[in-house]
This record gives C-alpha cells, structure tokens and sequence, in this order.
C-alpha cells in the first residue's frame, strides 16, 4: 500500500496563528483527502484535494479557514487558519489505494491554546 | 453528516475471549471497511469488504459484509493485549459523491491481560 509522510506529528500553537500540516505520498495518487478527528471522535472529513483543481470543501468546513495546497500528485498541505481551542484535534491526510482501500498519515495532534 | 451505527462503543474484555462489534446504516453500501487506530497513529486498515454475503478473515479477524448491504460485523478471536485500541468501520457507495467515506464512531477495547 501507499507510505504516507505527515508533517508535524505534533504541535502545540497560539490563537490567531496559523499552522501548515504537509502529507507526502510515496506514490502518484489522484486524489488526497484531509480528515479532522476530535478527541475521542470519529473521522470528518474536511476536503477532497485534486492535482490541478480546488479543493472540494465538505459542509462546514471553508477554503478561509482551512486553505489547501495540491501542487503535485504526491504531496498536499493543509493550512489551518486563525486557530481557536476549538480547532485542536487530530488532522489525518489519506489517499484511496484501489489494492487497499483508503490509506492513513499518522496524523498530526494539534493543540491550541 | 451522515455516520453509521457502531456498537458496543467500548468493551472491556480478558485476555484470551472473542470480541464481536458491528456496523448498521440505513443506506446502502458497495463497500465495508473495518480500520484500527492505536494512540498517536493513523487509522490501519484491517478488512475490506466488497460483495454482498462476503466473509472474510485476517488472521483472528473475522468480517463479513451483510446480505442486506446495510450492515456488517467484525470478531476478534481470542484477543491479546496487542488487540488494543479504536476500531472503526467505514460505509461506501459506488458512484459521485456516495463514494466518500462514511464512518462509524468507533468501537474501543480494552484487553485485561
């Protein structure tokens, strides 16, 4: 299956910054998707990034707030912008392998404080 | 958004004893995936699941994918320590927009060594 690399595994950040969370694939892949866990939730998804496109945004969730970079098929970033407590979790990028359903990054833990 | 039915949401079990949880929806799915996360880590995926009927194993893991396409089940044999964490199942249709990702909310077991 898909090796995927995430970047920060972890960070501890200010309100009102911003933070980059980059995912490298080992592998071209077309689609890439970005997740947010909650504590003790399950997965929501956030967006589906596309090589060449904008992102796909799911409901509740906005290119402002959480901006995304697809410059290539191996590598997207995810920018979480303006950050609040609230916007502490674990961010997870994942790519559909068709051998092996949908693949995961270790994820990133985020808290704002 | 939408989420499937999980259940139990956690158990607490002794070594050596079978483990069984499962997955319902009120819609209907091609396929049924079954992750594990352990702490600090990305969920990994353990079975997949993609015709009707279908029983599957992997190693103590058993799956099957239920005849009505709306539910399906995961047992654990006779668990280990090592069989710790977050289980979680995933729904997906077969076209457009239903091909996202639908997500349980987790099953979370504990093995009393």
């Amino acid at each position: 299956s898909a090796v995927i690399s995430q970047k920060p595994s972890r960070d501890i950040c200010q309100r009102g910054t911003s933070l980059t969370i980059q995912c490298q694939v080992d592998s071209q892949v077309t689609m890439m998707f970005w997740y947010r866990q909650q504590p003790g939730q399950s997965l929501t998804l956030i967006a589906t990034a596309n090589q060449g496109s904008e992102a796909t945004y799911e409901s509740g969730f906005v290119i402002d707030k959480f901006p995304i970079s697809r410059p290539n098929l191996t590598f997207s970033t995810l920018t979480v912008s303006n950050m609040s407590p609230e916007d502490s979790s674990i961010y997870l990028c994942s790519v559909e392998d068709l051998s092996y359903g949908y693949t995961f990054g270790s994820g990133t833990r985020l808290t704002v404080v | 958004g939408q989420q499937l039915n999980q259940s139990p949401q956690s158990m607490f079990i002794q070594e050596g004893e079978d483990v069984s949880m499962n997955c319902t929806s009120s819609s209907i799915f091609n396929t049924w995936l079954w992750y594990k996360q352990e702490p600090g880590e990305g969920p990994v995926l353990l079975i997949a699941l993609y015709k009707a009927g279908e029983l599957t194993s992997n190693g103590r893991l058993t799956a099957q994918f239920g005849i009505t396409r709306k539910d399906s089940f995961l047992n654990i044999s006779a668990s280990i320590p090592s069989d710790v964490g977050i289980y979680f199942c995933a729904g997906q249709g077969n076209a457009g927009n239903n091909r996202k990702l639908i997500w349980g909310l987790g099953t979370s077991l504990a093995v009393n060594p």
